[in-house]
C-alpha cells in the first residue's frame, strides 16, 4: 500500500482556517484518497475523500494537487470540538476487503 | 438511528486469562472491521468479515486472537491466553459495502479499553 506522511502535530486558533497536509508521493492512479479524524476517547470518523478533483463537504474541503502526490485537508473555521488526530490514508480503488492502513497522523490542537 | 456499538467498554483481565469483546454494527452493514490501537499509535488492522465469512485476517497478529460473525451481524473477538502486550484499545467499525469497495464509508464504535495485568 502506498504511504503518506503527515507532519506529527499542528496548532489553529479557534475561528481561523487550518490546512492539514500531507504527502503521498507513492499515490498510484486509482488510489482514493481518505481522511479521517478521531476525537479523544473516541473512535475514528470519516471526514472527507477524493479521487483527482477538490471535494467539498459539510464538516471540511479536500484540495489535491494536480500530480495528486499531495492533499490539503482544509477546516475553514476550527473549533475547540475540531481538536482531533487527523489521518490520511490511502484506498485502492480495487481495495484488498476494504480495510484502512492508517499512519501516525497529525494532532490537531485549537486555541481559544 | 443507533450507531455501533461495543460492550465491554473497559475490560480488565489477568495474564493468561480468556476475554471475548462484542461489537453490534449499524444495522444492515455487511463489512464489519477489528483494529487495534495502542496508546499514541493509530488504529492497526486485525480481520474484516463480509457477511459470516472472515474475507481478510491477515491483521491477527497470532494463533491467540480469533473472530466469529455467526449471523453476519454481530461479532465477537477472542483472545486466548492474554498478554501484557495485548492491552491496547480494540475498535470495531461496519460499513454499508458488499465488496469493501474504496470509497466505502467505516463507521467505528468507541472501542473496548483491554487492560492485561
Amino acid at each position: 500500500d502506498a504511504k503518506t506522511t503527515q507532519p506529527n502535530s499542528m496548532e489553529s486558533n479557534e475561528e481561523e482556517p487550518v490546512h492539514l497536509p500531507c504527502n503521498h508521493s507513492t499515490i498510484s492512479g486509482t488510489d482514493y484518497i481518505h481522511w479521517y479524524r478521531q476525537l479523544p476517547s473516541q473512535g475514528p470518523e470519516y471526514v472527507i475523500h477524493g479521487l483527482t478533483s477538490n471535494v467539498n463537504n459539510r464538516m471540511a474541503s479536500l484540495a489535491i494537487a494536480e500530480d495528486r502526490k499531495s492533499s490539503t485537508l482544509i477546516l475553514h473555521r476550527a473549533t475547540l470540538r475540531d481538536a482531533a488526530v487527523y489521518y490520511c490514508i490511502l484506498r485502492a480503488l480495487y481495495n484488498q476487503g476494504g480495510k484502512l492502513i492508517f499512519g501516525q497522523g497529525t494532532e490537531l490542537s485549537v486555541k481559544p | 438511528g443507533a450507531g455501533v456499538s461495543q460492550t465491554p467498554s473497559n475490560k480488565v483481565t489477568e495474564k493468561g486469562k480468556y476475554v471475548e469483546l462484542r461489537c453490534d454494527p449499524i444495522s444492515g452493514h455487511t463489512a464489519l472491521y477489528w483494529y487495534r490501537q495502542s496508546l499514541g499509535q493509530g488504529p492497526e488492522f486485525l480481520i474484516y468479515f463480509q457477511g459470516t465469512g472472515a474475507a481478510d485476517d491477515s491483521g491477527l497478529p497470532n494463533d491467540r486472537f480469533f473472530a466469529v460473525r455467526p449471523e453476519g451481524s454481530v461479532s465477537t473477538l477472542k483472545i486466548q491466553r492474554t498478554e501484557r502486550g495485548d492491552s491496547a484499545v480494540y475498535l470495531c467499525a461496519s460499513s454499508l459495502s458488499v465488496q469493501g469497495g474504496s470509497t466505502d464509508t467505516q463507521y467505528f464504535g468507541p472501542g473496548t479499553r483491554l487492560t492485561v495485568l
